[in-house]
């Protein structure tokens, strides 16, 4: 079945310093969506990528689809202490209309 | 609150005893997704509808999980027979066809 794996599993940055998380499916993917979820708290939809290389940006947040549309990255400059949290991704294999979510990324943002 | 609503929030069952979720989705959605997580975890899929339709069914559900959305609108996951490895968290989340997913609060359930 499709798998989909983020790496790193966690991440300790310093304040202001960049993060980047990647995303990798086992299948191809009509679409790719990222969720953040707070601790304690439920996934929230951030933005979702359909075109074959797709670039979005969402003020510090950038958001990237591959040429293959496996894989998806999401790079954060100049980290907060609100981007604390697990970010997720979310594929649907090409055809298909389950969503299958990534096994996530953890940031914590230290003062 | 027009956002989706899971009904209970907390859960404390013993263990063969049989439980059953709600959820109610944004109204205008027509997809409707169950999901499981365990602390640490992503969420893990269990189910989708289209409106009442029951498309799929994860592989790794046992016969104890069903599913039903009548008439398209709430939802209700029942675990029969609960075992302690059921205890976690149950995400029932709703999107308009391919669109965002917006979840609901969860169900946290403990088998004792």
């Amino acid at each position: 079945g499709q798998q989909v794996m983020q790496i790193p599993q966690y991440q300790h940055v310093q304040e202001g310093e960049d993060f980047t998380t990647y995303c990798n499916s086992s299948t191809t993917l009509s679409n790719i969506q990222w969720y953040k979820q707070r601790p304690g708290g439920h996934p929230v939809f951030l933005i979702q990528l359909v075109k074959s290389g797709e670039v979005k940006k969402q003020k510090r947040l950038t958001f990237q689809f591959g040429e293959a549309k496996k894989n998806s990255s999401l790079h954060i400059t100049a980290t907060q202490t609100t981007d604390v949290g697990t970010y997720f991704c979310a594929g649907r294999a090409g055809g298909g209309n389950k969503l299958t979510f990534g096994t996530g990324t953890q940031l914590k943002v230290e003062l | 609150d027009t956002g989706v609503s899971q009904n209970p929030r907390h859960k404390i069952t013993k263990r063969g005893q049989n439980v059953t979720f709600r959820c109610d989705p944004i109204s205008e959605h027509n997809r409707l997704y169950w999901y499981r997580q365990t602390l640490g975890q992503g969420p893990e899929f269990l189910t989708y509808f289209q409106n009442e339709a029951q498309l799929e069914k994860s592989r790794l559900l046992s016969d104890r999980f069903s599913a039903e959305r009548p008439k398209g609108s709430f939802s209700t996951l029942e675990i029969q027979r609960t075992e302690q490895g059921d205890s976690a968290m149950y995400l029932c989340a709703s999107s308009l066809e391919d669109r965002a997913a917006f979840f609901g609060q969860g169900t946290r359930l403990t088998v004792v």
